[in-house]
């Protein structure tokens, strides 16, 4: 049962274009989701995060938006760099009911085109 | 200040030998998670653990794995007469205790090669 969803494997952009990964989840319960970035061979790194209680949260070029009523969120970066080519992860958790472990979509390989 | 510190970064065992992987959370971290990528698929959790407590193992499989993180000391995860189905990378995470933040942070992941 695959709570979270990244139904894209892989995604190629031009760079200094936008880069948009997509997630969807079913458990209308997650209160608090996360992206994280991956190179091979490492942990995976902390990018950005969002409350269910927001809808958009910025942090330079990464802009995470949420969609409660369609149990979607979105990254966008902008503008797109060579260094961002990695495997993006979307995690979501149920941090408000104790619980803090994160549920991982199964990511998407970022590629940045020079 | 120091990261969540993984060790071994690599571990070859055969079949049939145990496994054991090391944990150091964050400084002033207080929770533990573990969890497990095999090749080519995403992180799968596979327990959360506070001082000398386990909170959530619902990721664990029935047999041959536990998990501990004593009161003093890193947290360790055990695997006993590991399988070649045991190869892949693991990753320890830790969290600040409640009301302190809400992020996770990763260590570096721990690669077992079982041959």
């Amino acid at each position: 049962d695959q709570q979270v969803k990244q139904n894209s494997p892989s995604l190629s952009v031009q760079e200094g274009r936008i880069s948009i990964l997509n997630c969807d989840y079913t458990n209308s319960m997650f209160d608090y989701f996360l992206w994280y970035k991956k190179y091979p061979a490492e942990g995976p790194t902390f990018l950005i995060s969002i409350s269910s209680i927001k809808d958009k949260n910025e942090d330079g070029r990464f802009t995470v938006f949420l969609n409660k009523s369609a149990k979607h969120l979105s990254l966008h970066i902008v503008p797109s760099q060579p260094g961002d080519s990695a495997v993006y992860f979307c995690a979501a958790s149920l941090f408000n009911f104790g619980n803090e472990k994160l549920t991982f979509g199964t990511g998407t390989r970022l590629t940045i085109i020079p | 200040n120091a990261g969540v510190m993984q060790n071994p970064r690599h571990l070859v065992r055969r079949r049939g030998q145990e496994a054991r992987l090391r944990c150091s959370p964050m400084k002033g971290h207080s929770h533990v998670y573990w969890y497990r990528q095999l090749p080519e698929e995403g992180l799968k959790f596979m327990v959360y653990l506070q001082k000398e407590n386990i909170i959530d193992e619902s990721g664990m499989p029935k047999e041959r794995f536990s998990a501990e993180f004593p009161k003093e000391g890193p947290s360790i995860l055990r695997i006993q007469q590991v399988v070649r189905g045991d190869s892949a990378a693991y990753f320890c995470a830790s969290s600040p205790p409640a009301g302190q933040g809400n992020t996770i942070y990763f260590g570096e992941g721990s690669w077992l090669t079982v041959v």
